[in-house]
């Protein structure tokens, strides 16, 4: 079975800094993707980021980053200059295909990191 | 607008009373899918449909039914909830198989339903 692992409960960061929320996955295929998705207490689930397995250079969504470590199977995000409006839950997610024929994939969320941005 | 919409956003229930979230896109996606999110949890998902006609069972599926009678819609039953249903309900959708550059998930705003 496909596992996401959030290892930070809840982080707090001043408003301004940076902070990264760590993500390792654990699987046996190549070909996959991974998301970082944000849930402010709208509850609305926001995609911030995402990544395909193939590709070597990290993602960058404006003040999102990521550092993805395929041999390692770590997918850390990074959030530069944040602001309040960071302030959420954040889910790591990797899909990957159930089936041979790759029609079927299945999305795995990580338990999520309350981040806290403090004025 | 692309999106996927979900009602009602909020019910309150009593144990054994039969109920249904409705979930509907608008972007004619394949893959439709339905989440339960606990605390210290995160997403777990109920069911899932490939296609009209085509459902199966995700991770945490009892106590649940789904249909799909047309590409849009995909429901959610509670024969008999229970309060261990008491949770926050997503509805999602994507295309499939998984064009090149569109493979994420759409998620609709999210059902709050508490059982008492």
């Amino acid at each position: 079975a496909q596992t996401v692992t959030q290892s930070q409960p809840e982080m707090s960061v001043q408003e301004a800094e940076t902070v990264t929320l760590s993500c390792t996955y654990d699987t046996s295929e190549n070909n996959y993707y991974l998301f970082w998705y944000k849930q402010p207490p709208s509850r609305q689930m926001i995609l911030v980021i995402r990544q395909e397995a193939y590709k070597q250079q990290n993602a960058t969504e404006n003040r999102f980053s990521v550092n993805f470590q395929k041999a390692a199977k770590s997918f850390s995000l990074k959030i530069s200059d944040s602001q309040l409006g960071d302030t959420a839950m954040y889910f790591c997610a990797f899909m990957t295909t159930l089936n041979s024929g790759g029609s079927n994939y299945k999305l795995t969320f990580g338990k999520g990191t309350l981040l806290t941005v403090n004025p | 607008e692309a999106q996927v919409t979900q009602n009602p956003r909020y019910l309150i229930t009593v144990t054994g009373k039969k109920l249904t979230v409705t979930c509907s896109q608008n972007m004619n996606h394949e893959y439709m899918s339905w989440y339960r999110q606990d605390p210290g949890l995160g997403l777990r998902q109920i069911y899932y449909s490939m296609n009209v006609e085509v459902t199966d069972k995700g991770d945490v599926p009892e106590g649940y039914k789904v249909s799909r009678k047309e590409k849009r819609n995909f429901p959610l039953i509670l024969e008999s909830p229970s309060p261990n249903q008491t949770s926050l309900y997503f509805c999602a959708s994507r295309p499939s198989p998984i064009l090149a550059g569109v493979y994420e998930q759409y998620f609709g705003p999210g059902t709050r339903l508490t059982v008492t």
